[in-house]
């Protein structure tokens, strides 16, 4: 069976600086690897995908991640946090084979300093 | 394209007592997901359909609850005899699947929250 793990339950950052939240995966096969966000009382919106294509993934609000099989890894980074950033974070894999629903890790929660 | 919409989008009920909760997909979306969040938690796999056909169910969903989508559009998840437990945020998710047949990306709607007093 398929899972994650995000390393540490909250990241704090401040203004302008880097991004990491960090997402190791477990799939016996290759997987389908997701980034989603979830603000305060919102629903999960996608920020990114990874579905076997390039390894590196640019989605929305400049974030990016990169699929690092050697590592099982798929990193969340953003080069410039910005106060807006705020929210709880959400990496989930899923088989490629599609039929098996996404598992997501427990999250992680940004804050952003000023 | 409205997106996935749930209702209600809060409910208070007294432990025993029966809800239900309703989601509408995105309309050409055939699979339908329910997840269960509760706080500092990810969304925790419950059940899902495509079309009306309900593949796959979690252990997480006791006999208290079920779920269903009788025409392969809107679905409803009922609790019965509610639990403390039961409380938590239930979130809805559609897909389609592509040319491939593979599952696409989630669309979530905002949730129902449960209270179970």
């Amino acid at each position: 069976a398929q899972s994650v793990t995000q390393l540490g339950s909250h990241v704090s950052v401040s203004e302008g600086a880097l991004v990491l939240l960090r997402c190791n995966y477990s799939s016996s096969v290759p997987p389908y690897l997701f980034w989603y966000v979830q603000y305060p009382n919102q629903g999960l919106q996608l920020l990114l995908k990874y579905t076997s294509a390039a390894t590196l993934v640019k989605g929305i609000n400049g974030f990016e991640a990169e699929f690092k099989k050697s590592e099982t890894s798929f990193h969340l980074t953003k080069p410039s946090a910005h106060m807006s950033d705020a929210a709880e974070y959400f990496c989930a894999v899923s088989l490629t084979s599609g039929n098996t629903p996404l598992v997501f890790g427990k999250g992680t929660r940004l804050s952003v300093i000023a | 394209d409205t997106g996935v919409s749930q209702d209600p989008r809060h409910k208070i009920t007294k432990r025993g007592q029966n809800v239900t909760f309703r989601c509408d997909p995105i309309s050409e979306h055939n699979r339908l997901y329910w997840y269960r969040q509760t706080l500092g938690q990810g969304p925790e796999f419950l059940t899902y359909f495509q079309n009306e056909a309900q593949l796959e169910k979690s252990r997480l969903l006791s006999d208290r609850f079920s779920a269903e989508r009788p025409k392969g559009s809107f679905s409803t998840l009922e609790i019965q005899r509610t639990e403390q437990g039961d409380s938590a945020m239930y979130l809805c998710a559609s897909s389609s699947l592509t040319d491939r047949g593979q599952g696409g990306e989630l669309f979530f709607g905002e949730g129902s929250r449960l209270t179970v007093l």
